[in-house]
């Protein structure tokens, strides 16, 4: 299993461009969360989905878009990106019923 | 909000001597979780403790749930070099919250 994986592993975006980050698994787990981890401010959850068709908002989803077509791909958008949206960008999958989450590798964005 | 503070920020200790760290929060989790993450990869999970005044063993790591489940402690014996990284709690409530975690750094 290759776990969970992300791309693009670096990125550099000039404000208003759009992008899409990439996030998948296989490990066939319902639940799945887009984080981001700034210094000093831990991890925050931006958005997540309980399975296939559904998704919800966390902590800071302005700015960012998701969907959830089949259970191993949830990908991340930023329609406008802004300087405030530079951070490093983690996804996550869940096992079980006590949310042990899987990360994987995360991109780094930087927005200009 | 359900705010986990984490304690101290950074730790920087020599090979063998031993350290806890903590994180604390006012609000009530069902369960809580503790990673490691090291530089440019993803945090990996090390525990989950879920019963109030839980007490699980890893090795030379040592993590404690409060009795109120509102707090948590990582208590490592005689650390190594490859303990260094950021640890970081989250509390399991309407959704994961996260600390910001303690770096911790062991010098050989």
């Amino acid at each position: 299993n290759a776990g969970v994986t992300q791309t693009p592993k670096f990125q550099v975006l000039k404000t208003g461009q759009s992008m899409t980050l990439q996030c998948a698994q296989d490990m066939n787990h319902e639940y799945m969360s887009w984080y981001r981890q700034d210094p000093g401010m831990g991890l925050r959850l931006i958005h997540y989905s309980v399975g296939a068709g559904i998704t919800d908002q966390g902590e800071v989803p302005n700015g960012y878009n998701v969907s959830r077509s089949t259970t191993e791909d949830f990908p991340l958008r930023l329609l406008s990106a802004a300087p405030s949206q530079t951070s490093v960008y983690f996804c996550a999958s869940t096992t079980g019923t006590i949310n042990e989450q899987f990360f994987g590798p995360g991109t780094r964005l930087t927005v200009l | 909000t359900q705010l986990l503070e984490q304690s101290p920020q950074f730790l920087s200790i020599q090979e063998g001597e031993n350290l806890t760290v903590y994180c604390n929060s006012s609000s009530v989790f069902s369960s809580l979780q503790w990673y490691r993450q090291e530089p440019g990869e993803g945090p990996v999970l090390l525990v989950t403790v879920v019963t109030g005044g839980e007490v699980k063993k890893l090795k030379r790591l040592t993590f404690q749930f409060g009795d109120a489940r509102k707090d948590s402690s990582l208590h490592i014996t005689a650390a190594q070099p490859g303990d260094t990284g950021l640890y970081l709690c989250a509390g399991e409530g309407n959704d994961m919250r996260f600390g910001a975690g303690t770096r911790l750094t062991v010098k050989p």
